[in-house]
């Protein structure tokens, strides 16, 4: 199994342009989410999912866009990329939390930089 | 919103050193997971834990989930030079009502290794 996918692995973009971060996961998890990661800020939450059609804004949702059209699939759209959106983003998947927490299955990063 | 303070921020050790590490809190939580982070990687699961007072070995990691549910310790016996990385706890805050299941993450600690 490939586990949590994500594309592109690095990308540079102007302010104002726009780009979508894709995501995909092939465990058949219900859960879906969108952190960032900061130098020494730990993740934050942008945006989950817990199926398909639904989604729901994290800790830091501004200037952030998302939808979960399939279990398999969750892109992140920025519509105007802005320097504080220069981050590392992170895409995981889960199973429900059920009677234990949700153990997060992580992707390998997206590196984001706005210039 | 809840925090989790996670201790030290970093640190230099000595090959064949054991390591420690902690989170805290001010408020309960119900689990408490620890990640590691490779460089250029996403997180990777270590340990979970889910009851007060529960000791769990992986390795030569072991944690601890406090009794008073509001801290939780990591330790690394004997550590090697592929123990670099970030350290992360996550945990499920105490008041989780059931549909959103979201973890809360420490700031991490970023472990060297001396040759």
């Amino acid at each position: 199994n490939a586990g949590v996918t994500q594309t592109p692995k690095f990308r540079i973009l102007k302010i104002g342009q726009s780009m979508t971060l894709q995501c995909a996961q092939d465990m058949n998890h219900n859960y879906m989410y969108w952190y960032r990661q900061d130098p020494g800020m730990g993740l934050k939450l942008i945006y989950y999912s817990v199926g398909a059609g639904i989604t729901d804004k994290g800790e830091v949702p501004n200037g952030y866009n998302v939808s979960r059209s399939t279990t398999e699939d969750f892109p992140l759209r920025l519509e105007l990329a802005a320097p504080s959106q220069t981050s590392v983003y992170f895409c995981a998947s889960s199973y429900p939390p059920g009677l234990r927490a949700n153990v997060l299955t992580f992707g390998a990063g997206s590196r984001l930089t706005v210039l | 919103g809840q925090q989790l303070n996670q201790s030290p921020q970093s640190m230099f050790i000595q090959e064949g050193e054991d390591v420690s590490m902690n989170c805290t809190s001010s408020s309960i939580f119900n689990t408490w997971l620890w990640y590691k982070q490779d460089p250029g990687e996403g997180p990777v699961l270590l340990i979970a834990l889910y009851k007060a007072g529960e000791l769990t070995s992986n390795g030569r990691l072991t944690a601890q989930f406090g009794i008073t549910r509001k801290d939780s310790f990591l330790n690394i016996s004997a550590s090697i030079p592929s123990d670099v990385g970030i350290y992360f706890c996550a945990g499920q805050p105490g008041d989780y009502g059931g549909s959103q299941g979201n973890l809360i993450f420490g700031k991490g600690t970023k472990l060297s290794v001396k040759p």
